[in-house]
């Protein structure tokens, strides 16, 4: 079935260079969630999109990050000048509703390694 | 701060064993407490939503109570299974992001 996909898998990245995550929601949904998953912990909140409109960017650590998704669909995480302590999985997740307040479904994330 | 903590961090218990997860959160203004599955390398899956106006739900082995006012929710599996291996994580709604636990890391024993 069609689910949240992102891509790619895997990144490895050299201290400085800027990266670019995709994020592919179900169709059709409304809210668009990014998180940060470092080893051994619990994800926690990057930024909300409700359609193209970003309303929540309260968790994002830098200045450069930076997300976007202009037609309301297909997401994409840059990270500019990329730093080791970026080092983590980023997943995605999408719901149906606005607010987010239904059940969200996770992709199954992009590996980072900053090196 | 919004906090979610989780006990204990890892468990492992032999096949058909009962068990608890508890999860508690520092702020009880939520709009839904959620339990996700993390299997190694792979995303979340959820397998229960509770709204702040329930008590429980039930999926199949699963039933997730929560408690507003003390600030706890418990996952509750039922004759546990190999299967069922994974991380555990519950996360608290709160209007616009999800606040997550660290989660528990179960092995079920065969």
């Amino acid at each position: 079935g069609a689910g949240v996909s992102q891509s790619p898998r895997y990144k490895v990245a050299k201290r400085g260079q800027d990266v670019a995550l995709r994020c592919d929601p179900i169709s059709g949904h409304v809210s668009l969630f990014w998180y940060q998953q470092a080893l051994g912990q619990g994800p926690e909140f990057l930024t909300y999109f409700q359609n193209e409109a970003q309303l929540d960017k309260s968790g994002l650590p830098s200045d450069r990050f930076f997300a976007e998704r202009p037609e309301g669909s297909v997401s994409t995480l840059k990270i500019q000048r990329t730093q080791q302590e970026d080092s983590a999985v980023y997943l995605c997740a999408s719901s149906l509703l606005a607010g987010g307040r239904d059940t969200q479904y996770f992709g199954p994330g992009t590996r980072l390694t900053v090196l | 701060k919004q906090e979610v903590t989780q006990i204990p961090a890892a468990l492992s218990v032999p096949e058909g064993e009962n068990l608890v997860l508890n999860c508690s959160f520092t702020d009880s203004a939520i709009y839904n407490l959620q339990w996700f599955r993390q299997d190694p390398g792979k995303g979340l899956t959820s397998l229960l939503l509770i709204q702040s106006s329930q008590r429980e739900q039930t999926s199949g082995r699963l039933n997730a109570s929560l408690d507003k006012s003390s600030g706890r929710s418990t996952l509750y599996i039922a004759a546990s299974q190999p299967g069922d291996s994974a991380t555990y994580l519950c996360a608290a709604f709160y209007g616009q992001n999800f606040v997550f636990g660290p989660g528990t890391r179960l092995s079920v024993l065969p």
